[in-house]
């Protein structure tokens, strides 16, 4: 089945504490993103890849790192998470990497609380 | 910087109504995307819309793009209550997408 995971579904963590959020899609494709969804304000996108070797900012980056060492993983690193990371985490990809002028398959979502 | 605007924000209908939810940009694009979000679950594309004049339907939905005007519009035909959701619209700018806030839609019997 085409899909996209994420992992871990629901993440209870205290400040400071190193986290992962891995994303994984089996359907070969180029483009991926990571975007967090907080009331009232839509989704944001933090970080997106448009291929292996390409990786770029969105719109809010600070506190994330990323990383695209192969086709199919997009983890999303918090080297030091603060309150104001709390928040409902998706990953999403796309067929095409130049541009994308596809539809997006989102993961099921990652709900983080930091306190 | 670009900016996404949805109206309404919210927005109760009958079954049978019809109703059209508007999506505003500020910046020259010419790739605007729907999605559809269900209470607690992930988003769901509706619509690609990449190019001037573009319109794209499936069901009671009809999506639309005036990139002149900078304005993409997401009719509803004859409400049913299965449309229920939160609908956004997403606006490209180079490889990133700006949202909008979301438009939550109840359609009561």
């Amino acid at each position: 089945e085409a899909q996209v995971t994420q992992n871990p579904r629901y993440l209870i963590t205290v400040t400071g504490k190193k986290l992962t959020v891995t994303c994984s899609q089996n359907m070969n494709h180029e483009y991926m993103s990571w975007y967090r969804q907080d009331p009232g304000l839509g989704l944001r996108q933090i970080y997106y890849s448009m291929n292996v070797e390409v990786t770029d900012k969105g719109d809010v980056p600070e506190g994330y790192k990323v990383s695209r060492k192969e086709k199919r993983n997009f983890p999303l690193i918090l080297e030091s998470p603060s309150p104001n990371q709390t928040s409902l985490y998706f990953c999403a990809s796309s067929l095409s990497g130049q541009l994308p002028s596809y539809e997006q398959y989102f993961g099921p979502g990652t709900r983080l609380t930091v306190t | 910087e670009l900016k996404v605007e949805q109206n309404p924000l919210f927005l109760s209908m009958q079954e049978g109504k019809n109703y059209t939810i508007y999506c505003n940009y500020s910046t020259t694009s010419d790739r605007l995307y729907w999605y559809r979000q269900d209470p607690g679950k992930s988003l769901e594309s509706l619509f690609v819309l990449l190019s001037n004049g573009a319109v794209k339907q499936e069901g009671r939905l009809m999506a639309s793009l005036d990139t002149k005007a900078r304005l993409s519009t997401l009719h509803i035909t004859a409400a049913v209550h299965d449309l229920s959701a939160t609908y956004f619209c997403a606006v490209a700018l180079d490889y990133q997408l700006i949202w909008g806030a979301g438009t939550k839609l109840i359609i009561k019997p």
